[in-house]
């Protein structure tokens, strides 16, 4: 099975700072990457499907970039809210494996 | 809107069963693929199991080995799965999530559901 990381693990950061998030896959699956976001005690939410599409509603500071195997989340302007894990995911093919995750705090 | 409401979960002996509900609306529920995910209390979020939206195709994570069951009824819009053997490393949330797209196979997951806690203790 491919296998999915994360860097870093943790993160700490500035309102205003720019942030970016990397995930890489241990096989090409080309731009078959979403993006999660979880607030603490909350439901992950969908941030970035095909590895650079942003879902509706999301803010435009996030976005994705990548193919094959190395990918990265942007968040533009790190603002309060955006304090999560933040989780990337294969889905090319079972299993759809998610990444360890990437803690952001100020 | 779409919404998912689970229900089931609870505290349950090793050994023990549980089966889980997740009940859909505001789309086209046979449409698409469903899963479940489980997070361990402080950990990260692992894939349980997908099954498409006839139900006809299912995957599974390897760690389950047979003991769960995915299974949906589009009569009642409603996603199951059937936890047998229940282990103490089994304790999480477990989440329902609808898939993203109409492809068929694993995707991306868009809305999910509240979360429901299994907790398998003695």
């Amino acid at each position: 099975d491919i296998q999915m990381t994360q860097s870093p693990s943790f993160l700490s950061a500035s309102v205003g700072d720019r942030v970016a998030i990397t995930c890489r896959a241990s096989q090409g699956i080309s731009n078959y990457l979403a993006w999660y976001q979880q607030k603490p005690g909350k439901v992950p939410k969908l941030l970035i499907y095909g590895a650079s599409t942003l879902q509706s509603g999301v803010p435009s500071r996030f976005s994705g970039s990548g193919s094959g195997t190395d990918f990265t989340l942007t968040i533009s302007s790190l603002q309060p809210e955006d304090v999560a894990t933040y989780y990337c995911q294969k889905y090319d093919s079972a299993p759809p494996t998610f990444g360890p995750g990437t803690k952001v705090d100020f | 809107e779409v919404q998912l409401l689970q229900s089931g979960g609870g505290l349950v002996q090793p050994g023990g069963s549980l089966r889980l509900s997740c009940v859909a609306s505001g789309f086209t529920f046979s449409n698409y693929a469903m899963s479940w995910v489980r997070q361990a209390p402080g950990k990260g979020l692992e894939w349980v199991s997908t099954i498409s939206g006839p139900g006809s195709s299912t995957h599974y994570a390897d760690s389950l080995k047979g003991r769960f069951t995915i299974s949906r009824d589009a009569s009642r819009n409603t996603l199951y799965l059937q936890m047998n053997s229940l282990r103490v490393e089994d304790t999480a949330v477990y989440f329902c999530a609808k898939e993203g797209s109409l492809i068929i196979g694993v995707d991306y997951l868009d809305y999910w559901g509240q979360g429901t806690l299994v907790a398998v203790s003695s």
